[in-house]
């Protein structure tokens, strides 16, 4: 069995300050781990991805994320936002003995203002 | 357009009905991807097809829930019987087919949000 767990609904920020979304997982199999954003009536679009190697993995639109192996843990973090940020973020899993198939977090909506 | 398009965006039906919607996956892209998205949650994953068989249904929640992709290509997900249960947006997504299912990023369309009434 596994679970993605997002500990924020909602965030918001001010726009130009850091933001930083949680997301923690648990697996009785080694998982990759995505985070991909949805924009309002759209589908999702990913981010960014961990698969191997470096535990720092920088995505498109300035985001990037840390693995932590043992929090299991795979935080997304901005330095600095922007109003087009706002938008819906997922994170999700696939596990290494499961093809393709993502599993997602409940999802934490980002709200940035002026 | 080069995205994944599905059809229709939206679609309302009473309570019993069928339902069919559409997928038509980016060209070349010979993996397949059902999800459903509930309201407040996250996508969950019902089907995904390898050219034109099903190499995982187990994400289907009950036998009302049929999806086909004869010729390898456009896919539909067929709903008999629906239930207001049913009620959510309807994701599609399809990549190039590698191994591991983790190289090639999955395009997702803008889904097809069901209401049933």
């Amino acid at each position: 069995a596994q679970s993605v767990t997002q500990l924020d609904s909602q965030v918001p920020v001010f726009e130009e300050a850091p933001v930083e979304l949680r997301c923690n997982y648990s697996s009785s199999v080694s998982v990759y781990l995505f985070w991909y954003v949805q924009y309002p009536n759209q589908g999702l679009q990913l981010l960014l991805k961990y698969l191997s190697g470096s535990t720092l993995v920088k995505g498109i639109n300035g985001f990037e994320a840390e693995f932590n192996k043992s929090q299991t843990s795979f935080h997304l973090r901005k330095p600095s936002v922007h109003i087009s940020d706002t938008a819906e973020y997922f994170c999700a899993v696939i596990r290494t003995d499961s093809w393709g198939k993502l599993q997602f977090g409940a999802g934490t909506q980002v709200v940035v203002t002026p | 357009g080069a995205g994944v398009s599905q059809t229709p965006s939206n679609k309302v039906t009473e309570k019993g009905k069928y339902v069919e919607l559409r997928c038509d996956p980016i060209s070349g892209h010979t993996a397949l991807y059902w999800y459903r998205q509930s309201l407040g949650q996250g996508p969950e994953f019902l089907i995904y097809f390898q050219g034109t068989g099903a190499a995982d249904d187990s994400g289907l929640p009950n036998d009302r829930f049929f999806a086909v992709r004869p010729e390898g290509s456009v896919s539909t997900l067929k709903i008999q019987r629906t239930e207001r249960g049913d009620s959510a947006v309807y994701l599609c997504a399809s990549s190039l087919e590698e191994e591991t299912g983790i190289n090639q990023p999955q395009h997702f369309g803008d889904g097809t949000r069901l209401s049933i009434l």
